[in-house]
């Protein structure tokens, strides 16, 4: 299976600002996914990033909001802007499925917004 | 829509006990099921996956069947120990969702030494 790296783990961040969530991974993936899991709840899918295009961001959100860059084959970035107490929430990475494995994630980025 | 329910939401065994975690979903047309763990504030780790055309998968300790007919799926955690804590997730891949995985709930599980 691959490997995804994924930073920072853990931030505190005042509302209005903007934090930028990174993910490598150790192949090259066509498709990167993003997920948010609000605190006591199951994740839920932003975005889909494939590299060379536009990520597509599922219904409810919004590319103001979630801005999503995939330069490369290995990478991809998530910001959350303009954060408020809602954002609060793990964020989690994933990439396309690896067969007879299945999915793999990253490590996750816990946000607190005060 | 495909819905993925758990149950139950939360368990709690003494350490040494044999566990049934149940998955149903409501649309059979899926391509695979994946069980993963989580620990708090943590990302998920894959524990197993069983593709639309199996009926069980094993690892260890652990179990997983699937009955795609009737839209469920169960992990069997055998001989549970403390390190087993964790919120157990399900999710599957529909044949019309593309790529995406549909979770459900979690169970969150406590083995208590």
């Amino acid at each position: 299976s691959a490997v995804i790296s994924q930073k920072p783990s853990r931030d505190i961040c005042q509302r209005g600002t903007s934090l930028t969530i990174q993910c490598q991974v150790d192949s090259q993936v066509t498709m990167m996914f993003w997920y948010r899991q609000q605190p006591g709840q199951s994740l839920t899918l932003i975005a889909t990033a494939n590299q060379g295009s536009e990520a597509t961001y599922e219904s409810g959100f919004v590319i103001d909001k979630f801005p999503i860059s995939r330069p490369n084959l290995t990478f991809s970035t998530l910001t959350v802007s303009n954060m408020s107490p809602e954002d609060s929430s793990i964020y989690l990475c994933s990439i396309e499925p690896i067969r007879d494995y299945g999915y793999t994630f990253g490590s996750g980025t816990r946000l607190t917004v005060v | 829509k495909q819905e993925v329910t758990q149950i139950p939401a939360a368990l709690s065994v003494p350490e040494g006990e044999n566990l049934v975690l149940n998955c149903s979903f409501t649309d059979s047309a899926i391509y695979n099921l994946q069980w993963f763990r989580q620990d708090p504030g943590k990302g998920l780790t894959s524990l197993l996956l069983i593709q639309s055309s199996q009926r069980e998968q094993t690892s260890g300790r652990l179990n997983a069947s699937l009955d795609k007919s009737s839209g469920r799926s169960t992990l069997y955690i055998a001989a549970s120990q403390p390190g087993d804590s964790a919120t157990y997730l399900c999710a599957v891949v529909g044949e019309t969702s593309g790529s995406r995985l549909t979770f459900g709930e979690g169970t969150q599980l406590t083995v208590n030494p």
